[in-house]
């Protein structure tokens, strides 16, 4: 089965930078996907570890350690319109399951 | 770019009629596309995984009589929802993965359905 743990809500100011932590176990393993979901939307890719580390992409940036089932994704200089919901994703042979999601609210 | 569209966006329709959800893969060519369904303020289950030109693979739970899926094409598959109850409004999301290229899925922009 598959079994994914990541914060429910986290609030931050406008400006600031938040890293929304995610906790996998999972019966195989291709690789992780984080996904921004705004609310009635459906979910807009963001990135993609399949090897371990750091991956940079404009204002987000995305870590995985698959030997500690473990992957993060950073949020900087937050803008109002980055208030949505985080959706962690482990891929096992290509089929995603996901997490219940992160709430991240910027607030001015 | 990799675009996914679905149609319809929403739809509302009667206890025990049937609902036809499509999925197309814009620009590529996708040998598998996902369907998903989503409550309010709870996270996309996975329904079934749909390779084209062959069967497709459902969820534990989820009843392939009721769900119909078909794909057709490399470009589109379709989720007919049958016989639908009130307990099948949800938000429908499918999803595509490319032919080539890298695993990434992308995600069409979702239906609404709802069953009076």
């Amino acid at each position: 089965g598959q079994n994914i743990d990541q914060p429910t809500e986290m609030t931050a100011t406008e400006g600031a930078i938040v890293q929304i932590n995610c906790t996998y176990q999972t019966s195989g393993f291709n690789g992780l996907f984080w996904y921004q979901q705004h609310a009635g939307e459906a979910p807009t890719f963001l990135s993609y570890n399949v090897l371990d580390g750091l991956e940079e992409k404009g204002r987000f940036s995305s870590f995985l350690s698959r030997s500690k089932g473990y992957s993060y994704l950073l949020l900087k200089e937050l803008q109002m319109k980055d208030s949505a919901s985080y959706l962690c994703a482990p891929s096992n042979d290509y089929k995603l399951s996901f997490g219940a999601g992160t709430t991240v609210t910027v607030r001015a | 770019g990799a675009v996914v569209s679905q149609h319809p966006s929403w739809v509302i329709c009667k206890s025990g009629t049937s609902v036809k959800i499509e999925c197309r893969s814009l620009d590529f060519q996708a040998t598998t596309m996902f369907w998903y369904r989503q409550f309010p303020k709870q996270s996309l289950m996975l329904m079934a995984t749909s390779n084209e030109g062959s069967k497709a693979t459902y969820e534990q739970g989820v009843e392939k009589d009721k769900f119909l899926i078909n794909h057709a094409s490399l470009t589109l598959s379709t989720l007919t929802v049958t016989s639908a109850h009130p307990e099948d409004s949800s938000f429908y999301i499918c999803s595509a993965r490319r032919r080539t290229g890298a695993d990434t899925q992308y995600f069409g922009p979702g239906t609404r359905l709802t069953v009076l």
